[in-house]
């Protein structure tokens, strides 16, 4: 079966670095996507990895190996409004989403 | 309007109702979704529509339809509501169905089934 694997809760201090990991299983793989979602509000996209390696993008950076069905999400300069739940969803052969449930973080000053 | 509106924001609805949730976009994407969210669980894709005129059943369609006419709108129907039913759902639009396509998200639309 497919499935998706990333830890219910992390906490981190503002100002540090957190890494969100996650494990994947799917039919086919198109693709690693990560989102942000605050508390009530929808998804945004963060980042897509495909190849192996680490994608930079600011304070966000993402991390893909294929070989391990594994990539992390890496936040650096941790600020108050990071906090939210981080999604991470892998693409099937069917180009379809197969997401996890997501990963609450809490950021605390 | 910008990028995808859902109507309406919340519904309380008695078991056995309809229901059609509304979707439109304005992006002129041609994939649009319907994901329901619970709480533990990660986004379920309900029904897909990868261009307008064809739609396709996702993980869990059952007690669901969809119709996809236009480009722009992707209304979601619940034929006769039940308490399972009770959840976040989410309306969203890529531009193509190839492997880098972002899908971006509606506001939601928080349904309660008494």
């Amino acid at each position: 079966g497919q499935n998706i694997d990333q830890p219910t809760e992390m906490t981190a201090t503002e100002g540090a670095i957190v890494q969100i990991n996650c494990t994947y299983q799917t039919s086919g793989f198109n693709g690693l996507f990560w989102y942000q979602q605050h508390a009530g509000e929808a998804p945004t996209f963060l980042s897509y990895n495909v190849l192996d390696g680490l994608e930079e993008k600011g304070r966000f950076s993402s991390f893909l190996s294929r070989s391990k069905g594994y990539s992390y999400l890496l936040l650096k300069e941790l600020q108050m409004k990071d906090s939210a739940s981080y999604l991470c969803a892998a693409m099937d052969s069917n180009y379809q989403l197969i997401w996890g449930a997501g990963t609450k973080l809490i950021i605390k000053p | 309007i910008a990028g995808i509106t859902q109507a309406p924001t919340s519904q309380i609805l008695a078991a056995g109702r309809r229901m059609t949730l509304r979707c439109t976009q304005d992006m002129r994407h041609n994939a649009m979704y319907w994901y329901r969210q619970d709480l533990g669980l990660g986004l379920r894709l309900i029904h897909y529509s990868n261009t307008a005129g064809t739609t396709g059943k996702g993980e869990v369609p059952d007690g669901y339809s969809v119709s996809r006419a236009n480009t722009d709108d992707f209304p979601l129907t619940l034929a006769s509501a039940v308490p399972s039913q009770t959840s976040v759902y989410f309306c969203a639009s890529s531009s193509g169905t190839g492997s880098y396509n972002e899908q971006f998200f509606g506001p939601g639309t928080r349904l309660t089934v008494l």
